[in-house]
């Protein structure tokens, strides 16, 4: 079945680079989604890639997608104390008929060290 | 404001209760997606419906049920209900899926005595 994997945790410096990692086992992912989850609110869609394609920039995100190791990346630029929060990968396979729920990672804490 | 609405934001219950949750999409969105969010399972997609139709069956229990209606808010009823059913359950509206992501509600915690 599809699988979806995170680390937990991630803790970086306020003004360096966030590097959040995923891995996926379908190779039949067709978008990949970065969402984010502040402390008692849903998930915001931060931004997503389709899977021909290898990076996407915006703004201070990127994405990196190596499909060959089935690997996700996103880097947030410049991390800020408003980037503290849970960072969720999560993969869609489009099955036909309309049929495309979404596949999540079990979340990374990113936390922000002053 | 995502445009999702959810109701109620909170629920307290009895074991062996059953409750209805509600969403209404976000304005122009067929799609409507249930998703559980629990501490231990993390975000589980339950099921999926495109204008009226159930289209997509996830990690749904049997105990739990849902529709979509002609207006295009959705109901989710969760019977029979268990300590273990405490959860955030999430509803996502969609226009046309994959292609412009999906929005999601608040939320609504379950939590289940």
């Amino acid at each position: 079945g599809e699988d979806v994997e995170q680390s937990l945790f991630l803790s970086v410096r306020e003004g360096d680079s966030s590097v959040i990692n995923c891995t996926y086992t379908d190779s039949s992912s067709t978008y990949l989604y970065w969402y984010k989850q502040e402390p008692g609110a849903g998930l915001q869609l931060l931004t997503y890639i389709f899977s021909n394609m290898d990076m996407k920039q915006d703004q201070r995100l990127t994405v990196l997608l190596n499909k060959k190791d089935k690997h996700l990346s996103l880097r947030i630029a410049d991390t800020q104390t408003g980037d503290s929060a849970i960072y969720f990968c999560a993969e869609s396979e489009y099955s036909g008929g309309g049929a495309d729920g979404l596949t999540f990672g079990k979340g990374t804490h990113l936390i922000i060290q002053p | 404001d995502s445009g999702v609405t959810q109701t109620p934001k909170h629920l307290i219950t009895a074991t062996g209760q059953r409750v209805t949750l509600r969403c209404s999409p976000r304005s122009g969105d067929l799609s409507v997606y249930w998703y559980q969010q629990s501490l231990d399972q993390g975000l589980q997609f339950l099921i999926q419906y495109y204008n009226g139709e159930e289209r997509a069956k996830g990690n749904i229990l049997e105990r739990f049920s849902a529709q979509q209606f002609p207006d295009l808010h959705s109901e989710l009823n969760l019977s029979s209900l268990e300590l273990g059913d405490s959860a955030l359950y999430f509803c996502a509206s969609s226009l046309t899926g994959q292609l412009d992501g999906y929005t999601f509600g608040s939320g609504t915690r379950l939590t289940v005595v």
